[in-house]
């Protein structure tokens, strides 16, 4: 299975945009990035996703590089609810899956 | 619309004993998950289903066991619990490969 790989943690201060970003070197033509976020003491879910074209959605934007080995999850405007660890993953075979994510902390 | 539901929410056996975490999925979903993830890790996928009579092995597989007899339901079993199952346990369903997956609440299974 392809590998991605984020960084351990970051901070963000509340109402300001986040970049959390990850690399996905060896991702292959048809592997779908997914992002997914967990709340603390909850299940994780689901974030946004894409093949090759930025993503947005009422959560988030995704940009994805050019040669797709990397991408970039935007939060647009912090707020402390966003606290969680999001996770990068890439879904192709009938697994799923996932890493360590990105602490994300959220002062305000 | 109930999602992912599993249960039991909360649990404690004791070494030896044995005990099935349900999972149940109303979204007529064919892709099934079992993940289990110790405290400040990220999760592990044990077993997987992509529709009902097939499941096949994740990355930790070892002392569990699953069945998929319908669409609906994808029960976990523990045989001979050790405290190395202490965790926190986390069923998931998507519609396919590549769609999102939705995961229940979770099981917080103590061995001791």
């Amino acid at each position: 299975d392809a590998k991605t790989t984020q960084p351990n943690s970051m901070e963000s201060n509340e109402e300001e945009p986040v970049h959390l970003p990850c690399n996905h070197s060896t991702i292959s033509g048809t592997d779908y990035i997914h992002w997914y976020r967990q709340l603390p003491s909850q299940g994780p879910e689901y974030v946004i996703h894409g093949l090759t074209s930025n993503v947005n959605n009422r959560m988030a934007s995704l940009a994805i590089a050019e040669d797709r080995k990397s991408s970039t999850l935007i939060l647009h405007r912090a707020t402390l609810r966003d606290a969680a660890v999001y996770y990068c993953i890439l879904r192709l075979d009938n697994d799923m899956r996932f890493g360590a994510g990105t602490r994300l902390t959220v002062k305000p | 619309n109930a999602g992912v539901t599993q249960t039991p929410k909360f649990r404690i056996l004791k070494i030896g004993q044995s005990m099935t975490l349900q999972c149940a999925q109303d979204m007529n979903h064919n892709y099934m998950y079992w993940y289990r993830q110790d405290p400040g890790m990220g999760l592990k996928l044990i077993y997987y289903s992509v529709g009902a009579g097939i499941t096949d092995k994740g990355e930790v597989p070892n002392g569990y066991n699953v069945s998929r007899s319908t669409t609906e339901d994808f029960p976990l079993r523990l045989e001979l619990a050790a405290p190395s199952q202490t965790s926190v346990y986390f069923c998931a369903s998507s519609g396919g490969r590549i769609t999102e997956a939705f995961f229940g609440q979770g099981t917080r299974l103590t061995v001791v």
